[in-house]
Order: C-alpha cells, then structure tokens, then sequence
C-alpha cells in the first residue's frame, strides 16, 4: 500500500518551458488535491478534485491546469514556467472525514 | 487577514517540555479541526482530528478546540527530539472539501 505517490521528486525548469507532475493514490479516495508550499506561506490549494470527473480552482490556479485522469491520478501541469511558480508541490487525496493523505512531494525549481 | 492565523515561530525548547501551539480563525463556520506534522523534507501528515468543540487526547498529545473563541490548541507533553518538526493547523466546514491551512509553527526539541 504506497498510499499518494508523486513524480518527479524534483525538477529544474527554465522560465517559459513546461512540464507535468504526477499523482497517484491507492486509497481509493474520491478527492484529490494539489498543494504549494512556500516559506512563511503555509499550504496554498491550487487546485482539486472532489470526485472522478470534476475539477475546480482554489486560491492560486493561475499558470497551472489539472487533468483528473481516473479515480487513481491526478496530475497538474505548467504550461509556461515562471520563477514565482518555484515553490514545493504537494499533493493529497481525502478519505470522507476531511482526512487528507499527502505526498512526499515535488521540489520545483524555475530558473 | 488570513483565514486561518499561526505564530510561524520557531519556537525551540528542552526535552521533556510543554509545547504549546495555537492557531485563530475568523470563520465561525469551521467544523472539523485538524492538525498536522510536517517532517524537513516530507509530506504533512495528520496528529490529530477534532470535531466541533472540546478536547482529544492520544498519548501525549492533546487538542483543544473553544469555537466561542476560535481558538485551537494543541499541546504536547514530554517533548521528545523527535517531536522536532514543522505543526499545522487546518480547518474545514461541514459541507467543503477544502480545508484552510495556518502557515505552521517550526518547533525545536533540544536533547
């Protein structure tokens, strides 16, 4: 049982090129989360997806879109890189007591 | 002003310590209150869960929650080195799948 696995670990990008980040839960959960973090800034909600099928913005979704692919995976994709979306990314899927599972992870760098 | 308030800290004490960690919340609306742990380098992972008011214990952690004051607590008792980490609180209404994240509290248990 992996729980949420993420890929890649980490990335270095140059500004404007894109690339995708990977998530995928084995919990069988309906909802599925991506998260950044940054110094002094806490957890801020990109974007999620309460059920297979639907997706919706939270409070940063700018320069980044989402793909609800299945039940299992959830990836979020930057079209154009820019140095402010360097930041750790998270992501998460909730079981239905608000319990939210994390990932280990993805450190992005934007150079 | 965030939804969610956390002294970031750090707060740094000697083993076997008292630590105190609170968050604030302007939503009187919140319901369910979590709070999670958050390893250097890794993915957060849920402490505790509490519903609406009161206490909950688990070991030698224990949450408080006084909606009257939105006010939440959560202390930890015989501090160990291993408790070292980052703590953060989270929120959520009955009928979101968001939650509100503080911007955590980076505690140190010196040896």
């Amino acid at each position: 049982n992996a729980g949420v696995t993420q890929t890649p670990k980490f990335q270095v990008l140059k500004t404007g090129q894109s690339m995708t980040l990977q998530c995928a839960q084995d919990m069988n959960h309906n909802s599925m989360y991506w998260y950044r973090q940054d110094p002094g800034m806490g957890l801020r909600l990109i974007y999620y997806s309460a059920s297979e099928g639907t997706t919706d913005k939270g409070e940063v979704p700018n320069g980044y879109n989402v793909s609800r692919l299945n039940k299992r995976e959830f990836s979020l994709r930057l079209e154009s890189a820019a140095p402010s979306q360097t930041s750790v990314y998270f992501c998460a899927s909730m079981a239905g007591k608000r319990t939210q599972y994390f990932g280990p992870g993805t450190r992005l760098l934007v150079l | 002003q965030k939804e969610v308030e956390q002294d970031p800290g750090p707060l740094s004490v000697p083993e076997g310590a008292i630590v105190s960690l609170n968050c604030t919340y302007s939503n009187s609306a919140f319901q369910y209150f979590m709070w999670y742990r958050q390893y250097s380098r890794k993915g957060p992972e849920l402490l505790m869960y509490t519903y609406s008011s009161g206490n909950k214990e688990d070991g030698r952690f224990t949450a408080q929650v006084d909606k009257s004051s939105k006010y939440i607590s959560l202390f930890i008792r015989d501090s160990q080195p291993s408790d070292s980490a980052t703590y953060l609180c989270a929120m959520s209404l009955s009928n979101d799948y968001k939650l509100s994240f503080g911007a955590g509290t980076t505690v140190t248990v010196r040896a």
